[in-house]
């Protein structure tokens, strides 16, 4: 979905290095979030974010963080890269104001940790 | 408690058959079940969705059938295409730990329609 886009699109590290994956939206939605996708093991929430003041951990957050630097823009750091972060990275977001609870994902981020 | 349990993890179906991917999920507290659809090299996009106080809910070729006393929901695809395969994955959304509000994704089915 163009409304979400991801940057980079492709990223190869280095173990212990520092990362940035950037995610931003002009769907105007309020909340985003960072899912990480590995092959047989489905999507997994990593981080959440209902608003630019309201930053939450999902169920992986551990060895990740996020900021929200404003209500269109959510970036995932990785501190110190290591090879079990191998993944595609997916940011999503949603507005429950529509009344609908649909979450929409950007492209999508492969990352490879050396 | 938070589980969605997916099958099968692949499936292979002949043009124009009918394609079926179940899930069970274990806590009650899931109030919408939605499958997603995704393309390789795309981002997952919502195909369908149902609420539990319902329990078919139909859109085209795709139906989901839900049974909320045994907690189980499956995605049936009428008259497969070629266009169809792609990876399928159920969610349910509910309360995290903390409240959040994310779904949780089932570990995705990996669908293929042979001409």
């Amino acid at each position: 979905d163009a409304d979400v886009t991801q940057t980079p699109r492709n990223r190869i590290t280095k173990t212990g290095k520092r990362i940035m994956l950037e995610c931003s939206q002009t769907k105007g939605h309020d909340r985003m979030y960072w899912y990480r996708q590995d092959p047989g093991l489905g999507l997994r929430l990593i981080y959440y974010s209902f608003d630019v003041k309201d930053i939450n951990k999902g169920e992986i957050s551990d060895g990740y963080s996020v900021s929200r630097q404003a209500q269109a823009k959510f970036s995932l750091s990785l501190e110190s890269a290591i090879p079990n972060q191998t993944a595609l990275y997916f940011c999503a977001t949603s507005d429950p104001r529509t009344g609908k609870r649909t979450q929409y994902f950007g492209p999508g981020t492969r990352l490879l940790v050396l | 408690q938070q589980q969605v349990k997916q099958s099968p993890q692949s499936l292979i179906v002949q043009k124009g058959g009918i394609s079926i991917i179940n899930c069970a999920y274990e806590n009650t507290a899931f109030d919408y079940f939605p499958w997603y659809q995704q393309f390789p090299g795309k981002g997952p996009a919502l195909l369908i969705a149902i609420r539990p106080d319902v329990s078919e809910k139909k859109e085209g070729r795709f139906t989901i059938s839900f049974n909320k006393s045994a907690k189980q929901f499956s995605l049936h695809i009428m008259d497969s295409q070629p266009g169809d395969s792609a990876t399928y994955f159920c969610a349910a959304r509910g309360p995290f730990r903390g409240g959040a509000d994310g779904l949780t994704f089932g570990k995705g089915t990996h669908l293929i329609i042979q001409p």
